[in-house]
């Protein structure tokens, strides 16, 4: 099946810097990913979309100039957490769609990457 | 505006007991998917199951069984002779079928915890 590829799984930064978590589609395109974040013992939601050679949409209460979203290609998004704080802190999980799967079968058609965790100290 | 609900929160069983996970959905669309996911400690979402609205057949996946019923608005998940490597968070979504179908509301998630 198609494969999403979350870098890093693991980052630890410095309040006041900014830390960049990338997302791939390994074996397909995307024009469209979704960045989703998840604190602790919470569900996931949706902070943005990001689209290919568009600006990203982004979801109400989400800060745009905190969270900076980059899909400058058909396989590659970028979420950059500007001037992180330790409210911050949470797991961050990119999707994407594989338009080329059968839309019909009940089998997947949203890829998801391995996350990653981010602890702002 | 879409909503999952997952009433359970936390669900506690002994090994090889049955265990449904309740979903309850709401939308204003005609058409759309519903998903299961299972979310282990490590963090990552493993796809379970992905039903059409269109589709209202129950479906069964080893130990794994889904009741869609439309008419109630409910997507139950049932693990049959649960495991202890069953025991992770589990999450029903709900996305729309119009544009990219991919936009996913999810619910709170029940943690389901297995006890030998």
């Amino acid at each position: 099946g198609a494969v999403v590829s979350q870098h890093p799984s693991w980052v630890i930064c410095k309040s006041g810097t900014s830390v960049k978590i990338e997302c791939r589609s390994l074996d397909f395109q995307a024009t469209t990913m979704f960045w989703y974040r998840q604190f602790p013992k919470q569900s996931l939601m949706l902070m943005a979309t990001s689209n290919e050679g568009s600006k990203a949409t982004y979801e109400q209460g989400v800060e745009k100039d905190k969270f900076l979203i980059n899909h400058a290609s058909l396989t590659l998004s970028t979420l950059t957490v500007t001037s992180a704080h330790p409210e911050d802190s949470s797991f961050y999980i990119c999707s994407a769609r594989d338009k080329g799967a059968r839309a019909l079968s009940s089998g997947n058609t949203i890829y998801f990457g391995e996350g990653s965790w981010l602890t702002v100290v | 505006a879409q909503k999952v609900t997952q009433a359970q929160t936390e669900i506690s069983v002994v090994e090889k007991e049955d265990v449904t996970l309740d979903c309850v959905y709401e939308t204003r669309d005609t058409t759309y998917y519903l998903f299961w996911y299972k979310q282990p400690p490590s963090g990552e979402l493993v796809f379970l199951i992905r039903r059409n609205s269109f589709d209202e057949q129950n479906e069964i996946s080893g130990r794994y069984s889904w009741n869609f019923q439309k008419s109630t608005s409910s997507f139950n998940f049932t693990i049959t002779a649960s495991q202890v490597v069953d025991s992770a968070v589990y999450f029903c979504a709900l996305s729309e079928a119009r544009g990219s179908g991919s936009r996913l509301t999810f619910g709170e998630g029940t943690q389901l915890t297995v006890n030998p």
